[in-house]
């Protein structure tokens, strides 16, 4: 049972530059987030999907773009990518949006 | 949701319970005390969650005062890989589950060998 599996594990991208992280969960969970994580910091949440087919904003959602392709994945997309943008990224996802959730391992992106 | 408060830091002996304490006063009668934890450089993990009994699982005990003002999360008997740090967080049941987690800066645990 792999849980929640991110995609990829490290990137360091050129400021300017557009990349997706790739998150899949195996457990049948309906909800899935995304949170960013910087240094000495909490998690802050980005974008979540509380069920197949939808998406909404979360604390800090400028500069990102999600996709909720199916129930087990769900993408986060930097479109034009800022140094202000690096930071661990972490997918969780959830039974429900009142159950509690389960996280990925993280993709720490380096935007230079 | 309602705001808690930890200690920054604790040490605790290899074998030894763990007790972490968690302050929360203005946590109303709809909100759960949950408690996560992050090893180094990992996604955070589950380890229990309560309203106001006492509860146990494989990972932890919690215990919730009378008043639900306060926690404490217990490791019966802590190893070198519960060092970690580990959040305490209360939420609303209903209001949404990993939308409305907010984690605050917790307590480094760190086990002694």
């Amino acid at each position: 049972n792999a849980g929640v599996t991110q995609t990829p594990k490290f990137q360091v991208l050129k400021t300017g530059q557009s990349m997706t992280l790739q998150c899949a969960q195996d457990m049948n969970h309906n909800s899935m987030y995304w949170y960013r994580q910087d240094p000495g910091m909490g998690l802050r949440l980005i974008y979540y999907s509380a069920s197949e087919g939808t998406t909404d904003k979360g604390e800090v959602p400028n500069g990102y773009n999600v996709s909720r392709l199916n129930k087990r994945e769900f993408s986060l997309r930097l479109e034009s990518a800022a140094p202000s943008q690096t930071s661990v990224y972490f997918c969780a996802s959830s039974r429900s949006e009142n159950t509690e959730a389960f996280f990925g391992q993280g993709t720490r992106l380096t935007v230079v | 949701d309602a705001k808690t408060t930890q200690p920054p830091s604790m040490d605790c002996a290899e074998g030894r319970a763990a007790n972490l304490p968690c302050n929360h006063s203005t946590i109303s009668g709809n909100e759960y005390v949950y408690w996560y934890r992050q090893i180094h450089s990992q996604g955070p993990q589950y380890i229990i969650h309560g309203l106001k009994n006492n509860e146990t699982n494989e990972m932890a005990s919690l215990i919730i005062t009378e008043d639900r003002k306060s926690s404490t999360l217990i490791l019966p008997h802590a190893t070198l890989r519960d060092t970690a740090v580990y959040y305490c967080i209360v939420r609303a049941y209903r209001s949404g589950s990993a939308r409305q987690l907010t984690f605050g800066s917790g307590t480094q645990l760190t086990v002694l060998p």
